[in-house]
Order: structure tokens, then sequence, then C-alpha cells
């Protein structure tokens, strides 16, 4: 089984500062690694997704993840955030075997600052 | 156009009523998914169906019966509706059902039992 957990549920950050969302996963098996954004009143869209290569991925909007396999965690940063990138981030696995399964953390909201 | 569409978006009910929410995808994917969102946002998968095949079935109570009339549509019915089935649901769709795919998520639907 897998889980995943989100350090914050809630993060402040001031307009052009940078930002980091935590994300741990606990997996008996390896996973793909995703990242998918809520805008308010709205369903999920992508980030940004890792499935193998170079550690680093890039997504869109300017956010960018890091793949750590030793510390099982994949954290997702952006150098400078916009009052747009208010929204909820969610951060999920799904098991590399089997039919696509994924597995949410509890999102953390991202509230940008004027 | 609208990629993933449900309908109704905002459903309130009654205790023990029995209700239906539909959901078509127009991406042209032969896999699509129901996906329940708790009050504290908590996004938990339901169902997923590949080309109108069930091919996971979480632990959902059997009031809650999918149906797929063809691989561009996934609705979901539910009997005898409870207080705790309020939430929001997303249907989702992907290419494929082999893990790494990105699922594209509709608006949602707001289900408020009273």
């Amino acid at each position: 089984a897998q889980s995943v957990t989100q350090l914050d549920s809630q993060v402040p950050v001031f307009e052009e500062a940078p930002v980091e969302l935590r994300c741990n996963y606990s997996s008996s098996v390896s996973v793909y690694l995703f990242w998918y954004v809520q805008y308010p009143n709205q369903g999920l869209q992508l980030l940004l997704k890792y499935l193998s290569g170079s550690t680093l991925v890039k997504g869109i909007n300017g956010f960018e993840a890091e793949f750590n396999k030793s510390q099982t965690s994949f954290h997702l940063r952006k150098p400078s955030v916009h009052i747009s990138d208010t929204a909820e981030y969610f951060c999920a696995v799904s098991p590399l075997q089997g039919a696509q399964k994924l597995v949410f953390g509890q999102g953390t909201r991202l509230t940008i600052n004027p | 156009d609208t990629a993933v569409s449900q309908t109704p978006k905002y459903l309130v009910t009654q205790m023990g009523n029995d209700k239906s929410i539909k959901c078509e995808q127009n991406l042209g994917h032969d896999t699509m998914y129901w996906y329940k969102q708790d009050s504290k946002k908590f996004l938990k998968i339901m169902f997923s169906y590949n080309n109108k095949e069930l091919i996971i079935n979480e632990t959902v109570p059997n009031r809650f019966s999918p149906k797929s009339p063809d691989k561009a549509h996934l609705n979901l019915h539910i009997n005898s509706l409870e207080l705790g089935d309020s939430a929001v649901y997303f249907c989702a769709s992907s290419q494929g059902t082999v893990p790494g795919y990105e699922q594209y998520f509709g608006p949602g639907t707001r289900l408020t039992v009273t």
C-alpha cells in the first residue's frame, strides 16, 4: 500500500517570494510521482510528474520538483510566486505495476499575499 | 471545448433519495475514473473503467454503482443517499490504464445531502 504525507496544510507566502511545498511518501513498491494543482472551484490539473531519469523535473507555470529516493520525498518549488498561484496543491503517487491508481496527499493550500 | 465535463455541477438532495452524476470526455481516452473529495479536501479514488470494463473498485458501499455505456461516458448512480455522501465528486480520464499517464479531471459535482 502507498501513503502520501504533505507536511504543511497551509503555506502563506508574499508575492515574488520563493516557495517550497513538501511531500513525503511511503510505498513497498516503486512508484511514479505527481503534483496536481486545484484552482478554486475547478478540477485538478497536472503540474508535473516524475517517471524516471533526471530527478529534477520541470512543470508548467515555472514549478519544479526534485525526487529524492533515499528520503522518499518529492518537494515542489517555485523561485518567485504570483497571486495567480493561489490554489490547493496535491502530491500523488501511483505504483509502477498494475492499473493506474493515484494515491493523494492531504493537499497544501498555497496563499499568495500582495 | 471542454475535455472532461460533468453534470450537474451542484446537486442538493435529501437522505434516502437516488441520484446520478454524468461524466463525458471528448479526449478519446480509454480509461475513466471517479474520485471523492471530502470536506477536508482529501481525494480518494472510487472506481476506474477501461473500455467499459471495471478495473478498480475501491472499498465503496454498493449503494454506489458506476455505469459506462461507452468509453467516452462514465456515470455514477448513488442509491439511498446518506449524509456522509456529501462531498465533491470528480470524474477523470487518461489515455490508458498504464501508470504514468496524466489524468484529466472534470470540474467536479458538489453533492449535498440534507
